[in-house]
């Protein structure tokens, strides 16, 4: 299985900013996507991150609010844009070889 | 999205017993995966099923690839403390976008 790392763990932001969450996997993966994790809630699949193309957006999701890098087969970005309180959330990424597995999420608090 | 239907949505149950879940989709899937997640934490794959019909186990977790395709069930034999968590069922249809059950919260009392 690949062992997955995301930064930040955390974070706590204000109302407009942008956060950038990296993902990180210490192989190399055919395969990156983008969760959410609302409170509660279980997860939903954002994007695909496509590497050395433009990621694949689910329905609800936008490349505007969601901007996703992905330059190599190891390394991911989200960026999460004018964030609102809406935002709140679990941020979690994925990598599958095989099978899917998952970073430790970010949590993230939007004021 | 999509959603399966897990259930039961939550349980408690003392330690030592059985547990058995399950996953229902009206969709058909072409491999299932269960996957728990304690707080705080990602989800963690536990096993992973491909053929419909297949019976696999790890452990104390045997799960079933429901014959139709469109179930799953997962069952835990002589549960400990630690087995306490969210349980998540996910199906994936033709390609590799998982779509992920409503979750089925175990608690264990002492």
């Amino acid at each position: 299985s690949a062992v997955i790392s995301q930064k930040p763990s955390r974070d706590i932001c204000q109302r407009g900013t942008s956060l950038t969450i990296q993902c990180q996997v210490d192989s190399q993966v055919t395969m990156m996507f983008w969760y959410r994790q609302q409170p509660g809630q279980s997860l939903t699949l954002i994007a695909t991150a496509n590497q050395g193309s433009e990621a694949t957006y689910e329905s609800g999701f936008v490349i505007d609010k969601f901007p996703i890098s992905r330059p190599n087969l190891t390394f991911s970005t989200l960026t999460v844009s004018n964030m609102s309180p809406e935002d709140s959330s679990i941020y979690l990424c994925s990598a599958q070889n095989n099978e899917q597995f998952f970073g430790p999420g970010t949590r993230l608090t939007v004021l | 999205g999509q959603q399966l239907n897990q259930s039961p949505q939550s349980m408690f149950i003392q330690e030592g017993e059985d547990v058995s879940m399950n996953c229902t989709s009206s969709s058909i899937f072409n491999t299932w995966l269960w996957y728990k997640q304690d707080p705080g934490e990602g989800p963690v794959l536990l096993i992973a099923l491909y053929k419909a019909g297949e019976l696999t186990s790890n452990g104390r977790l045997t799960a079933q690839f429901g014959i139709t395709r469109k179930d799953s069930f997962l069952n835990i034999s002589a549960s400990i403390p630690s087995d306490v968590g969210i349980y998540f069922c996910a199906g994936a249809g033709g390609g590799n976008k998982l779509t992920f059950g409503t979750g089925t919260q175990l608690k264990v009392e002492l």
